[in-house]
């Protein structure tokens, strides 16, 4: 079993509706970070939060730490959101991270 | 800023071949990391560097692989030799110096090995 579970790995939306990724972890962990690979590659974060919520633009993360859950909201969303999204781990006090399979988003007109 | 620099960006080679990836962290950015991107496996840590010097190299493969950093500036992900099971796309990614920060990826390697 991984220590990252993302669900769904597959997300088909069209462009508006309310979007929600989400990931599970089984380690102790010190922080959480969100990230975005674009279908050219190229890998940007998004957030890293240890406990509370977060919020960019129409992107909100939030993070249970009793319960190892994060979620990933994407309000409105736009077929320029078309993704991967990432969910990754610093365990411990690592700085090195861990991540999980990835959840590929699809925003159609 | 003009963020993580990574050459080549692509890089084709025969089995056998030597490769060498290059990465220019963030000026700044005291960490450095070589992460390893396949469809079967996803994104994995191959190894980082926190002040020039190695710290966890756990991820490295075997031992065809090996990674340097010279300076502050610089490091290098070396396959010798390289086997077409080494095909990926490797990314480098730089943080400031603290335990926990968020980083920034290069745009990465795509690496074919025929």
């Amino acid at each position: 079993k991984n220590e990252v579970e993302q669900s769904p790995q597959n997300l088909t939306a069209q462009e508006g509706e309310f979007i929600t990724i989400n990931c599970s972890y089984s380690v102790g962990i010190s922080a959480l970070h969100w990230l975005q690979q674009h279908p050219g590659g190229g890998i940007v974060s998004l957030f890293m939060l240890s406990s509370g919520k977060k919020k960019h633009g129409r992107l909100i993360a939030t993070i249970n730490i009793q319960e190892k859950h994060s979620s990933l909201h994407i309000t409105a969303s736009h077929p320029r959101d078309s993704a991967v999204y990432i969910c990754a781990v610093n365990t411990g006090t690592a700085s090195k991270l861990t991540f999980g399979t990835g959840t590929r988003l699809q925003v159609t007109l | 800023d003009a963020g993580v620099i990574q050459s080549p960006r692509h890089e084709v080679t025969e089995m056998g071949q030597e490769v060498t990836l290059r990465c220019k962290p963030i000026s700044g950015h005291n960490s450095l990391f070589w992460y390893r991107q396949t469809m079967m496996r996803g994104l994995e840590l191959l190894i980082y560097f926190n002040n020039n010097v190695p710290i966890d190299d756990s991820g490295m493969p075997e031992d065809r692989f090996s990674a340097k950093m010279p300076n502050a500036s610089f490091s290098t992900l070396k396959i010798q030799p390289s086997e077409p099971r080494d095909s990926a796309v490797y990314f480098c990614a730089s943080s400031l110096d603290r335990m926990v920060e968020t980083q920034y990826f290069g745009p990465g390697t795509r690496l074919l090995v025929l």
